[in-house]
Parts: structure tokens; sequence; C-alpha cells
């Protein structure tokens, strides 16, 4: 069964600091994986995905993610946090249907 | 381009009244998903629709849920009889294709509370 696992159901940063949001997938096969943003009262905007091809995935908003199938891992990160930034994530990964993570709440404090 | 439609997007039900949501997707969009979201979790898939067939259904309580896009465009899903363990937010989302690659954009979700 494929499922994702995302570490911290709160993470907090400092405005200007690197953000790393953690996401760990099981699958048996390689999946497709994704990054949605959740903003307060708002449905899910995707971020970026991983298909195939390039392991170093960049998405809007400065975010970018990398695959490592040795891991099983699909990190978020952002060099630089922004006010803006602040909402959930989520992870998600998908062998016919998106299955999602639990989501993550990323706090940026000034 | 129009976003994904809800409607409403806040409902408040007694335990054991129906209630029913409304989704419009964004046009052209032949698949079309229904989630359910409970507070702390992430989305989950209630059931998916390409243009007015069923692709999966599989995690929809099908005792008390029931969905329908009779036309390929907008679709609705109503409960019957509701109860307290549904509460929670109820999103749309379209995709241009099944695959499970497409991206899906979603709708701002429909808010319900079962007292």
């Amino acid at each position: 069964a494929q499922s994702v696992t995302q570490l911290g159901s709160h993470v907090s940063v400092s405005e200007g600091a690197l953000v790393l949001l953690r996401c760990n997938y099981s699958s048996s096969v390689p999946p497709y994986l994704f990054w949605y943003v959740q903003y307060p009262n708002q449905g899910l905007q995707l971020l970026l995905k991983y298909t195939t091809g390039a392991t170093l995935v960049k998405g809007i908003n400065g975010f970018e993610a990398e695959f490592k199938k040795s891991e099983t891992s699909f990190h978020l990160t952002k060099p630089s946090a922004h006010m803006s930034d602040a909402a959930e994530y989520f992870c998600a990964v998908s062998l016919g249907k998106l299955i999602f993570g639990q989501g993550t709440e990323l706090s940026v404090k000034p | 381009e129009a976003g994904v439609a809800q409607s409403p997007r806040y409902k408040i039900i007694e335990k054991r009244q129906s209630v029913a949501f409304w989704c419009n997707p964004i046009s052209g969009h032949a698949t079309l998903y229904w989630y359910q979201q409970i507070l702390g979790q992430g989305p989950k898939l209630l059931i998916q629709f390409q243009n007015n067939g069923v692709v999966d259904d599989s995690q929809l309580p099908k005792d008390r849920f029931s969905a329908e896009r009779l036309k390929g465009v907008d679709s609705t899903l109503k409960i019957q009889p509701a109860k307290l363990e549904d509460s929670a937010v109820y999103l749309c989302a379209s995709s241009l294709g099944r695959d499970s690659y497409n991206e899906q954009f979603f709708g701002p979700g429909t808010r319900l509370t079962v007292l």
C-alpha cells in the first residue's frame, strides 16, 4: 500500500530563514509526488510536482523539492521564508489517485 | 480563467438531516473529484468522475453519501442522513485528464458542521 508521512505537524521559522518541510513516502514502484499549499479558507494550490526526469523540482514562490529514491523522501525547501509563506502544506503521492499526508502548518515569525 | 466553484461555503445542520453540496469545475475539465478533509488531516478522495462516469468511489460511504455528475459538467454530493463524524471540509477539484500526474485544481471547499 502506498502512503505518505509528513514529519512535524507544525513548523515555525523566522522571516528570512530556511524553510524545510519533510515528506517520506512508501510505494512499491516510483510514484508521482506533489506538494500543495492551502491558505486559510481556500482550496489547495499546486506548488510543484515530480513525475519523471530531473529529481530537483522547482515550483512557484521560490519553493523546490528533491526526489530521493534511496531515502524515499521528497522534502520541500525554500532558502528564505517570507511572511506570506505562512500556510498549510501537504505532500501527496499518486499511483492512480492522490493520497495526502496529514499536513504541516508553517508559521513565519517577523 | 474561472476556477472551481463550490456552494455553499458553510453549512450547519443537525445529525440525521440531509445536506447537498454543489461544484462547478473549470470549463473543459473532464475529471472531477470530491474530497473530504477532516480537521487536522489531509484531504481524502471520496469519488472521482470522468465526464459523467464514476472512475473510483471505493472510499465513498455509500450507505449515506451519494454523488452525481449527470451532464458531465457540474456535480452534487449528498449526505443523508448526516452523522457527527461527517463534520469536515468538502473539497471539489477538477483536472483535464484522469491520469494521476495531471494537476488538480481545487475549489475553496464547503465547511460542514454537524451538531
